[in-house]
C-alpha cells in the first residue's frame, strides 16, 4: 500500500523569506501523480501544485515550487517569498495513475511571522 | 466551471440522533466522489468514496453511511449519532485523478 509521509509536523517562517516543506512516499508503482494541498484557518483545502510522475520538470505556479526526486521518492514544496496569508496546514498527496483513492500524509503547520 | 456544495456549514446534535450531510458537485459529470473525516489539527481520514451513482466503498467500519442517489450527490448518513463522530467533513470530487477538489467543510459537534 502506498503512504505518505511528513516528517516536519510544524515549521515556522519570517515573512518574506523562504521555507521548504518535505514529503516523501512509498510506492511500487511507477505512474502517479502528486499535490500539495494547502489548509488555511477557515479549513478549506485548497490544491496549491501538482506534478507528473512522468515528467523530470519540476512544478512551479508563482511563488510555489517543488523538488520532485523519483528516485528518492521525495517531493518538497519550496515558498518564496512567504506572506502571512500562507499560514496553515500544508498536506503532500498521492495517488496512482490507476488507483482511485487519494492517501494524504499527516501534515504540516506552518507559521510564517510578521 | 465546477463548483462543490456542502450543507450544513455547522451542525451541533445530541448522541443519538440522527444524521444526513449533503454534497452536490455543479459542473461535471460522473465524476468521483469522496467523504472525508477531520480531527482537529489532525490529517484526514478517508470514509467512503464513490465511482458511480450507486456505488459506495467503504474504508473504515463505523457508525456512518453514504449514498449516492443521483450522479453529483453524495449523501453521509447515520441512524444514530455517538460522540466519537464529532469532527470535520470534508466532500471532495476527482475527475480522471489530475487532481481532488474540496467543498468547504462541515463542522459537526455531538453532545
Amino acid at each position: 500500500a502506498q503512504t505518505v509521509t511528513q516528517s516536519q509536523p510544524e515549521m515556522s517562517v519570517q515573512e518574506a523569506e523562504t521555507v521548504t516543506l518535505s514529503c516523501t512516499y512509498d510506492t511500487s508503482e511507477s505512474n502517479y501523480y502528486l499535490f500539495w494541498y494547502k489548509q488555511p484557518p477557515s479549513r478549506q483545502m485548497i490544491l496549491v501544485i501538482r506534478q507528473e510522475a512522468y515528467k523530470q520538470q519540476n512544478a512551479t505556479e508563482n511563488r510555489f515550487s517543488v523538488n520532485f526526486q523519483k528516485a528518492a521518492k521525495s517531493f518538497s514544496l519550496k515558498i518564496s517569498d512567504s506572506q502571512l496569508g500562507d499560514t496553515a496546514m500544508y498536506f503532500c498527496a498521492f495517488i496512482s495513475l490507476y488507483g482511485q483513492n487519494f492517501v494524504f500524509g499527516p501534515g504540516t503547520r506552518l507559521s510564517v511571522l510578521p | 466551471s465546477q463548483t462543490i456544495h456542502q450543507w450544513p456549514a455547522t451542525l451541533v446534535q445530541p448522541v443519538g440522533s440522527p444524521l444526513s450531510l449533503e454534497c452536490t458537485v455543479e459542473g461535471t459529470s460522473n465524476p468521483n466522489l469522496y467523504w472525508y473525516r477531520q480531527a482537529a489539527g489532525r490529517g484526514l481520514q478517508l470514509l467512503f468514496y464513490s465511482v458511480g451513482i450507486g456505488q459506495i466503498s467503504s474504508e473504515v467500519p463505523q457508525n456512518l453511511s453514504a449514498s449516492r442517489p443521483q450522479d453529483r450527490q453524495f449523501i453521509l448518513s447515520s441512524k444514530k449519532l455517538l460522540l466519537s463522530d464529532s469532527g470535520f467533513y470534508l466532500c471532495a470530487w476527482s475527475e480522471r485523478r489530475e487532481a481532488q477538489y474540496f467543498g468547504p467543510g462541515t463542522r459537526l459537534l455531538v453532545l
